[in-house]
């Protein structure tokens, strides 16, 4: 079956440091990848997606996340990390007609 | 276009009361997912709908749960009764085919009490 996993549930970053959040899938044809963002009380909101091509791919707020299929891997990053960064990161693969959603990490930013 | 767009915010019930959740999907999506979020078990999908038609509602909990897709443009989740444990943020998701990506809307959170 399809799966996401998203092995850090909590990470800790200073403002202006660089940040990683990973991300591998299980799936066997090329995916539909994504980063959805969850601000606290809000919704999820789209970052970025990959369906094909430049496996760079870039999003809103500075972020940008690469396909390595050799890795099975979907990692997010942002060179610079600004507070209102602070927020749950979702990482999701296309599974026929609907979204396999991994379980989340949850990033905070200290000052 | 306003997105989807969810009703209340915010419910506060008693145990036993019914609550009905509305969902408005963006025009010309064709699918239509009910998810809860709650600390303990993350992001679940309860059920979604293609051109109004259930596809998979095997993530609803319980009989006490339904939901239904009158036409394109409307989706209720009804639980009926309500019971504390029913207390999460129950979002709504619409999408052009599902595989590509949804729009979320803000979500309800339900209290019972």
């Amino acid at each position: 079956a399809q799966s996401v996993t998203q092995p850090d549930i909590h990470i800790t970053v200073s403002e202006g440091a660089s940040l990683e959040l990973r991300c591998n899938y299980s799936y066997g044809a090329t995916p539909y990848l994504f980063w959805y963002v969850q601000s606290p009380g809000q919704g999820l909101q789209l970052l970025l997606k990959y369906f094909s091509g430049d496996t760079l791919v870039q999003g809103i707020k500075g972020f940008e996340a690469e396909f390595k299929r050799s890795q099975s891997s979907f990692n997010l990053r942002k060179p610079s990390v600004h507070w209102s960064d602070a927020a749950e990161y979702f990482c999701a693969v296309g599974d026929t007609d609907k979204l396999i959603f991994g379980t989340g990490t949850r990033l905070q930013v200290f000052p | 276009d306003a997105g989807v767009i969810q009703s209340p915010r915010h419910e506060v019930t008693e145990m036993g009361q019914e609550v009905t959740l509305r969902c408005k999907p963006i025009s010309g999506h064709d699918y239509l997912f009910w998810y809860r979020q709650t600390m303990m078990r993350g992001l679940e999908l309860l059920i979604y709908f293609n051109n109004n038609v259930p596809i998979d509602d095997s993530g609803m909990p319980e009989d006490r749960f339904s939901a239904k897709m009158p036409n394109a443009s409307f989706s209720t989740l009804k639980i009926q009764p309500s019971e504390p444990r029913d207390s999460a943020v129950y979002f709504c998701a619409s999408s052009f085919d599902g595989v590509r990506g949804y729009t979320f809307g803000s979500g309800t959170r339900l209290t019972v009490v």
